[in-house]
């Protein structure tokens, strides 16, 4: 069956460093993938989604990049700053039938 | 997360009741996906529809749940007979058109949380 794991249950780091999240899946062949953010009583809200012929996309302080042979997607956030500190999804799919990896919390420290 | 709306934001049933749970889409948009997060779980697609049609209802439990989109008026989540394994949160989301399979984003409401005691 189709699964999608993201290897970090939890991810702290420093202010200023670069958080790098990954998002595994297997048994799929996705036409794209997407990033979501999630603060605690809130709903997903998107970031940036990639498709299966981008290798890179870039959004801000924010960059993805999709790697259909390893079957991986790695999230980055440059310069993370304290109001970074959340849950970021992962989510496979299409027609609106989306597959989402549990999450990874991430925590900047001041 | 503006526009897609879900209320109430928070609800509370004793087992056995009923709970419905409504969303009203971002304004112009016609699809409604609803899912479910149970506590230490990702999400969970249940349910895509659009005005009066349901595309694809397979991750609704086979009893109990049921979901309309109606011509006029919200879209409705409704859970007859609840049960403590209920209680999660149901985030509905809407698109104004059918995610192709090139991809666009659907647009999560705040969710509601069900408890169920």
């Amino acid at each position: 069956s189709q699964k999608i794991e993201q290897n970090s249950e939890a991810l702290n780091i420093q202010e200023g460093k670069t958080a790098t999240l990954t998002c595994n899946y297997t048994n799929y062949s996705p036409a794209y993938l997407q990033w979501y953010r999630q603060d605690p009583g809130r709903g997903p809200v998107f970031l940036l989604l990639i498709r299966e012929n981008e290798k890179e996309k870039r959004k801000e302080r924010l960059k993805v990049t999709f790697d259909t042979t390893l079957k991986q997607s790695l999230f980055h956030i440059t310069a993370s700053q304290p109001a970074d500190s959340a849950t970021y999804l992962c989510a496979l799919g299409s027609q609106g039938n989306l597959i989402f990896g549990k999450g990874t919390k991430l925590s900047v420290k001041p | 997360n503006a526009g897609v709306m879900q209320n109430p934001r928070h609800l509370v049933r004793r087992r056995g009741q009923e709970a419905r749970l409504r969303c009203s889409p971002m304004k112009g948009h016609s699809h409604v996906y609803w899912y479910r997060q149970l506590p230490e779980e990702g999400l969970k697609f249940m349910v895509y529809l659009q005005k009066e049609n349901i595309i694809d209802e397979s991750g609704m439990p086979k009893e109990r749940f049921s979901a309309e989109f109606p011509k006029e008026g919200p879209s409705i989540l409704r859970i007859q007979q609840v049960v403590r394994g209920d209680s999660a949160a149901y985030f509905c989301a809407s698109s104004p058109e059918t995610v192709t399979s090139s991809g666009n984003t659907i647009y999560f409401g705040e969710g509601s949380w069900l408890t169920v005691v």
